[in-house]
């Protein structure tokens, strides 16, 4: 394996479903995060962490929660979604957090909330 | 306040055309890194290049090559030749600071390009 993976690549969900999203780094990284990407809009930056200390949570949503048992591993809880919850979901990883450590993104997870 | 506007939406072009994507930004930092990367079909975001804003020698990687301009706080891309293969949409990203979440991306809003045969 190599570079960040992601499971699963798609997901359909009902809105009263729980389910997780998970991603991996194989990279030797020590910073992970979550991005959500909707049609027509920016990457948005959802959570940080920073050797599996969240450093930033840019008011998501508690639907969303995100686990990161160590620092190559990150998954991503789902409960109650919305339908406009649906988007590509991607991970990313970097050396270090911030600048100037460029992010290497895994394929996603293609999310559709029924 | 950071921004970063990519003002073309989609780009079309046949293959062989040289083709540049515009990027402009917004900081209030002296010190900043500017982003290229590509998004094919398959969903996962490449990362293309990096420049920090002490260092305005424009760049060039094989058929790509990029125009880092302070003056008018841009950081264009320019693909020659453009192949099929280059179909994607292209995201510029800014990142100011040292170090820390104040260096988080911030990404523009992509570049959709259609290489066509």
């Amino acid at each position: 394996e190599t570079g960040v993976t992601q499971t699963p690549r798609h997901l359909v969900m009902g809105m009263t479903n729980k389910k997780s999203l998970k991603c991996e780094q194989h990279l030797g990284h020590n910073a992970m995060y979550w991005y959500k990407q909707s049609a027509k809009k920016p990457l948005e930056l959802m959570f940080v962490y920073s050797l599996e200390e969240r450093v930033e949570n840019n008011s998501v949503p508690s639907r969303f929660s995100p686990e990161c048992p160590n620092s190559s591993h990150l998954f991503l809880h789902l409960h109650t979604l919305q339908p406009e919850d649906s988007a590509l979901y991607l991970c990313a990883s970097s050396l270090r957090t911030g600048a100037p450590y460029e992010q290497y993104f895994g394929p996603g997870t293609r999310l559709t909330v029924t | 306040a950071q921004k970063v506007t990519q003002a073309q939406t989609e780009i079309s072009v046949v293959e062989k055309e040289d083709v540049t994507l515009d990027c402009v930004y917004e900081t209030r930092d002296t010190t900043y890194y500017l982003f290229w990367y590509k998004q094919p079909p398959s969903g996962e975001l490449v990362f293309l290049i990096r420049r920090n804003s002490f260092d305005e020698q424009n760049e060039i990687s094989g058929r790509y090559s990029w125009n880092f301009q302070k003056s008018t706080s841009s950081f264009n891309f320019t693909i020659t030749a453009s192949q099929v293969v280059d179909s994607a949409v292209y995201f510029c990203a800014l990142s100011e600071g040292v170090g820390g979440s104040q260096g988080n991306l911030i990404f523009g809003k992509g570049t959709k390009l259609s290489v066509k045969p």
